[in-house]
């Protein structure tokens, strides 16, 4: 079967570097995604791991290994409105994503 | 570019009464379009995808069916809803492409309310 780890929650300073993981057992792969969900709005798309190594955009980078079923999402200089939720998504050969139960991650000053 | 619009924004329904929520993607031709369902405080709920007109599978036994009449349009439908089908409704649509899988792009959803 499919199964996605993160944890649920994660608190950081405002201005600081965070890491939120991700591992992932699938039959197959085609591709990891993560996703950034305010409270009460829709997931957004972040970031896009297909090989190995790290993906950087702007403030937020995403690191994947395959061979361990690993990924994170490493966010720096920290806002207040990077309080959100995380997800975490496979695609396992299929044209239906597996998602994580997400990381609620809370900025504080 | 692409644009996915997803309404009503909200809906206050009855139980027992129908429900239609539809979804339209602009911007792109043959998407993958999926529906999701997230309940207060959990995860994403995968209820049907579509890879094309008139090709529907259902992940989860339900009330719910879902119906994909143009290429680009992904229609959620009840006949009687339930306590239990209230939530966060969420379509989205993905690319076709011949080897790695493209993102999700999520509409901006649907909340309802079932009373």
């Amino acid at each position: 079967g499919q199964n996605i780890d993160q944890p649920t929650e994660m608190t950081a300073t405002e201005g600081a570097i965070v890491q939120i993981n991700c591992t992932y057992q699938t039959s197959g792969f085609n591709g990891l995604f993560w996703y950034q969900q305010h409270a009460g709005e829709a997931p957004t798309f972040l970031s896009y791991n297909v090989l190995d190594g790290l993906e950087e955009k702007g403030r937020f980078s995403s690191f994947l290994s395959r061979s361990k079923g690993y990924s994170y999402l490493l966010l720096k200089e920290l806002q207040m409105k990077d309080s959100a939720s995380y997800l975490c998504a496979v695609f396992g050969g299929s044209y239906i994503p597996t998602f994580g139960r997400g990381t609620s991650l809370i900025v504080h000053p | 570019s692409q644009t996915i619009h997803q309404w009503p924004a909200t809906l206050v329904q009855p139980v027992g009464s129908p429900l239609s929520l539809e979804c339209t993607v602009e911007g792109t031709s043959n998407p993958n379009l999926y529906w999701y369902r997230q309940a207060a405080g959990r995860g994403l709920q995968l209820l049907f995808y579509s890879v094309g007109i008139g090709q529907i599978s259902s992940e989860v036994p339900q009330n719910l069916s879902a119906s994909r009449p143009q290429d680009r349009q992904f229609i959620l439908s009840s006949k009687k809803l339930l306590l239990s089908d209230s939530g966060f409704y969420l379509c989205a649509w993905s690319a076709k492409t011949s080897s790695y899988n493209s993102p999700l792009h999520f509409g901006n959803g649907t909340r309802l309310t079932v009373t």
